[in-house]
Protein backbone atom coordinates (compact mmCIF):
# COMPACT_ATOMS: atom_id res chain seq x y z
CA UNK A 1 0.00 0.00 0.00
CA UNK A 2 0.64 3.67 0.13
CA UNK A 3 3.77 5.21 2.08
CA UNK A 4 1.79 8.07 4.22
CA UNK A 5 3.89 10.74 5.97
CA UNK A 6 7.44 9.78 5.02
CA UNK A 7 8.73 13.43 6.16
CA UNK A 8 6.52 13.53 8.94
CA UNK A 9 8.53 13.78 12.63
CA UNK A 10 8.35 10.29 14.07
CA UNK A 11 8.10 9.22 17.81
CA UNK A 12 9.35 6.07 18.54
CA UNK A 13 8.29 4.54 21.23
CA UNK A 14 9.05 1.07 23.18
CA UNK A 15 5.65 -1.45 23.42
CA UNK A 16 3.86 -1.17 26.63
CA UNK A 17 4.95 2.26 27.31
CA UNK A 18 2.61 5.67 26.94
CA UNK A 19 2.81 7.86 24.01
CA UNK A 20 2.03 11.35 24.11
CA UNK A 21 1.83 12.87 20.30
CA UNK A 22 1.31 16.45 20.13
CA UNK A 23 -0.33 19.43 17.83
CA UNK A 24 -0.40 23.33 17.59
CA UNK A 25 -3.56 24.40 15.81
CA UNK A 26 -3.97 27.57 14.38
CA UNK A 27 -7.26 29.24 15.03
CA UNK A 28 -8.31 30.76 18.45
CA UNK A 29 -11.98 30.34 17.28
CA UNK A 30 -12.01 26.69 16.90
CA UNK A 31 -14.19 25.12 18.58
CA UNK A 32 -14.23 21.47 18.26
CA UNK A 33 -10.76 19.37 17.73
CA UNK A 34 -10.44 15.51 16.43
CA UNK A 35 -7.62 12.94 16.60
CA UNK A 36 -7.56 10.70 13.55
CA UNK A 37 -4.99 7.82 13.20
CA UNK A 38 -4.20 7.50 9.46
CA UNK A 39 -2.61 3.66 8.71
CA UNK A 40 -0.71 3.44 5.42
CA UNK A 41 -3.56 2.90 2.21
CA UNK A 42 -6.29 3.82 4.58
CA UNK A 43 -8.29 7.15 4.86
CA UNK A 44 -7.74 9.01 8.43
CA UNK A 45 -9.92 7.27 11.25
CA UNK A 46 -11.45 8.80 14.42
CA UNK A 47 -9.92 8.61 17.26
CA UNK A 48 -11.11 10.86 19.85
CA UNK A 49 -12.45 14.33 20.03
CA UNK A 50 -12.96 17.18 21.93
CA UNK A 51 -15.20 20.57 22.50
CA UNK A 52 -13.59 24.09 23.60
CA UNK A 53 -15.53 24.48 26.87
CA UNK A 54 -13.38 20.79 28.11
CA UNK A 55 -9.21 20.30 28.84
CA UNK A 56 -9.47 16.38 29.10
CA UNK A 57 -11.31 14.04 27.83
CA UNK A 58 -10.88 10.28 27.78
CA UNK A 59 -11.04 7.45 25.73
CA UNK A 60 -10.90 3.56 25.91
CA UNK A 61 -6.47 3.80 26.28
CA UNK A 62 -6.54 7.49 24.92
CA UNK A 63 -6.66 10.81 26.59
CA UNK A 64 -6.82 13.80 24.71
CA UNK A 65 -5.65 17.33 26.55
CA UNK A 66 -6.76 20.94 25.24
CA UNK A 67 -4.91 24.18 26.10
CA UNK A 68 -6.67 26.75 24.41
CA UNK A 69 -4.48 29.41 26.21
CA UNK A 70 -1.64 28.61 24.13
CA UNK A 71 -3.37 26.54 21.78
CA UNK A 72 -2.32 23.08 21.59
CA UNK A 73 -3.76 19.66 21.71
CA UNK A 74 -2.22 16.31 23.06
CA UNK A 75 -3.09 12.98 22.35
CA UNK A 76 -2.10 10.30 25.17
CA UNK A 77 -2.05 6.94 24.60
CA UNK A 78 -1.65 4.19 27.57
CA UNK A 79 0.33 1.16 26.81
CA UNK A 80 1.03 1.81 23.19
CA UNK A 81 1.10 -1.60 21.69
CA UNK A 82 2.15 -2.15 17.99
CA UNK A 83 -1.60 -1.70 15.95
CA UNK A 84 -1.23 1.71 17.00
CA UNK A 85 1.94 2.51 14.97
CA UNK A 86 0.07 4.64 11.96
CA UNK A 87 0.33 8.58 11.21
CA UNK A 88 -1.27 10.58 13.60
CA UNK A 89 -3.21 13.56 12.79
CA UNK A 90 -4.95 16.26 14.88
CA UNK A 91 -8.01 18.29 12.81
CA UNK A 92 -9.66 21.99 14.25
CA UNK A 93 -13.03 22.94 13.37
CA UNK A 94 -13.64 26.64 12.89
CA UNK A 95 -16.55 27.00 14.25
CA UNK A 96 -19.80 25.56 15.65
CA UNK A 97 -21.65 23.71 12.83
CA UNK A 98 -18.77 24.34 10.81
CA UNK A 99 -18.28 21.40 8.28
CA UNK A 100 -14.53 22.30 7.37
CA UNK A 101 -11.53 20.70 8.79
CA UNK A 102 -8.03 21.84 9.31
CA UNK A 103 -5.73 19.24 9.68
CA UNK A 104 -2.57 19.41 11.46
CA UNK A 105 0.74 17.98 9.18
CA UNK A 106 0.83 14.86 11.22
CA UNK A 107 3.18 12.81 13.41
CA UNK A 108 4.57 9.09 12.83
CA UNK A 109 4.50 7.09 15.67
CA UNK A 110 6.69 3.86 15.71
CA UNK A 111 5.97 1.21 18.04
CA UNK A 112 9.19 -0.74 18.75
CA UNK A 113 9.07 -4.42 20.10
CA UNK B 1 -22.64 0.33 2.58
CA UNK B 2 -21.12 -0.13 5.61
CA UNK B 3 -18.52 2.71 5.15
CA UNK B 4 -17.35 5.47 2.20
CA UNK B 5 -16.02 3.21 -0.93
CA UNK B 6 -13.82 4.94 -3.59
CA UNK B 7 -13.04 3.86 -6.70
CA UNK B 8 -10.36 3.19 -8.22
CA UNK B 9 -8.07 2.70 -5.23
CA UNK B 10 -4.91 3.71 -7.84
CA UNK B 11 -5.25 5.75 -10.90
CA UNK B 12 -2.21 6.06 -13.11
CA UNK B 13 -2.80 9.01 -15.80
CA UNK B 14 -0.77 10.88 -18.44
CA UNK B 15 -0.22 14.12 -18.38
CA UNK B 16 -2.90 16.32 -20.03
CA UNK B 17 -5.66 13.52 -19.75
CA UNK B 18 -9.25 13.83 -17.82
CA UNK B 19 -9.46 11.59 -14.93
CA UNK B 20 -12.79 10.65 -12.34
CA UNK B 21 -12.79 9.70 -9.26
CA UNK B 22 -15.87 8.05 -7.63
CA UNK B 23 -17.40 8.19 -3.98
CA UNK B 24 -19.88 6.05 -2.68
CA UNK B 25 -21.08 7.62 0.71
CA UNK B 26 -22.05 5.89 4.21
CA UNK B 27 -25.94 5.09 3.05
CA UNK B 28 -28.13 8.46 4.66
CA UNK B 29 -25.44 10.49 4.96
CA UNK B 30 -26.23 13.74 3.17
CA UNK B 31 -22.99 15.60 3.76
CA UNK B 32 -19.98 14.47 1.80
CA UNK B 33 -16.80 15.78 1.64
CA UNK B 34 -13.58 15.83 -1.07
CA UNK B 35 -10.13 16.79 0.43
CA UNK B 36 -6.73 15.80 -1.16
CA UNK B 37 -3.53 14.50 0.69
CA UNK B 38 -0.52 15.15 -0.54
CA UNK B 39 2.89 12.96 0.78
CA UNK B 40 3.79 14.07 4.13
CA UNK B 41 1.07 16.27 4.40
CA UNK B 42 -2.40 16.46 6.82
CA UNK B 43 -5.70 16.65 4.38
CA UNK B 44 -6.62 19.83 2.84
CA UNK B 45 -10.40 20.73 1.61
CA UNK B 46 -11.59 20.75 -1.36
CA UNK B 47 -15.01 20.85 -1.73
CA UNK B 48 -18.28 20.19 0.66
CA UNK B 49 -21.99 18.62 -0.53
CA UNK B 50 -25.21 19.00 1.41
CA UNK B 51 -27.65 17.11 -0.33
CA UNK B 52 -26.89 17.64 -4.46
CA UNK B 53 -25.59 21.15 -4.36
CA UNK B 54 -21.98 22.05 -3.67
CA UNK B 55 -22.31 24.44 -0.27
CA UNK B 56 -18.32 25.49 -0.47
CA UNK B 57 -16.02 24.27 -3.50
CA UNK B 58 -13.65 27.14 -2.28
CA UNK B 59 -10.62 24.78 -1.51
CA UNK B 60 -10.90 23.12 -5.06
CA UNK B 61 -7.56 24.40 -6.65
CA UNK B 62 -8.37 25.65 -10.34
CA UNK B 63 -10.90 25.84 -12.61
CA UNK B 64 -9.96 21.82 -14.13
CA UNK B 65 -11.33 20.64 -10.49
CA UNK B 66 -15.03 20.22 -10.67
CA UNK B 67 -17.21 17.80 -8.45
CA UNK B 68 -20.95 16.61 -8.92
CA UNK B 69 -23.41 14.62 -6.69
CA UNK B 70 -26.64 14.57 -9.23
CA UNK B 71 -28.97 12.67 -6.93
CA UNK B 72 -27.32 13.04 -3.26
CA UNK B 73 -25.35 10.34 -2.78
CA UNK B 74 -22.68 8.99 -5.23
CA UNK B 75 -20.16 11.77 -6.17
CA UNK B 76 -17.63 12.39 -8.81
CA UNK B 77 -14.48 14.38 -8.79
CA UNK B 78 -13.63 15.49 -12.33
CA UNK B 79 -10.17 16.76 -13.08
CA UNK B 80 -8.90 17.86 -16.72
CA UNK B 81 -5.95 18.48 -18.17
CA UNK B 82 -4.26 16.56 -15.45
CA UNK B 83 -1.16 17.84 -14.37
CA UNK B 84 2.22 16.08 -12.13
CA UNK B 85 0.65 18.42 -9.63
CA UNK B 86 -2.35 16.94 -9.10
CA UNK B 87 -0.62 13.56 -8.06
CA UNK B 88 -2.26 13.03 -4.31
CA UNK B 89 -4.33 10.83 -2.54
CA UNK B 90 -8.29 12.22 -3.09
CA UNK B 91 -9.93 11.68 0.39
CA UNK B 92 -13.80 11.42 0.94
CA UNK B 93 -15.76 11.87 3.47
CA UNK B 94 -19.20 11.60 4.62
CA UNK B 95 -21.16 12.73 7.81
CA UNK B 96 -25.17 12.55 8.73
CA UNK B 97 -24.54 16.69 10.17
CA UNK B 98 -22.01 19.01 9.91
CA UNK B 99 -20.16 20.16 13.10
CA UNK B 100 -18.75 16.65 14.09
CA UNK B 101 -16.28 14.20 12.87
CA UNK B 102 -16.97 12.55 9.45
CA UNK B 103 -16.04 9.13 8.09
CA UNK B 104 -13.30 8.95 5.64
CA UNK B 105 -13.03 6.52 2.81
CA UNK B 106 -9.55 4.67 1.77
CA UNK B 107 -8.83 7.32 -0.82
CA UNK B 108 -7.78 7.24 -4.48
CA UNK B 109 -4.52 7.40 -5.15
CA UNK B 110 -3.57 9.35 -8.44
CA UNK B 111 0.16 9.64 -10.00
CA UNK B 112 -0.06 12.04 -13.16
CA UNK B 113 3.28 10.69 -15.23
Amino acid sequence: GESVGLHLPTLSVQEGDNSIINCAYSNSASDYFIWYKQESGKGPQFIIDIRSNMDKRQGQRVTVLLNKTVKHLSLQIAATQPGDSAVYFCAENLGSGTYKYIFGTGTRLKVLA
Amino acid sequence: GAGVSQTPSNKVTEKGKYVELRCDPISGHTALYWYRQSLGQGPEFLIYFQGTGAADDSGLPNDRFFAVRPEGSVSTLKIQRTERGDSAVYLCASSLGTGNGYTFGSGTRLTVV
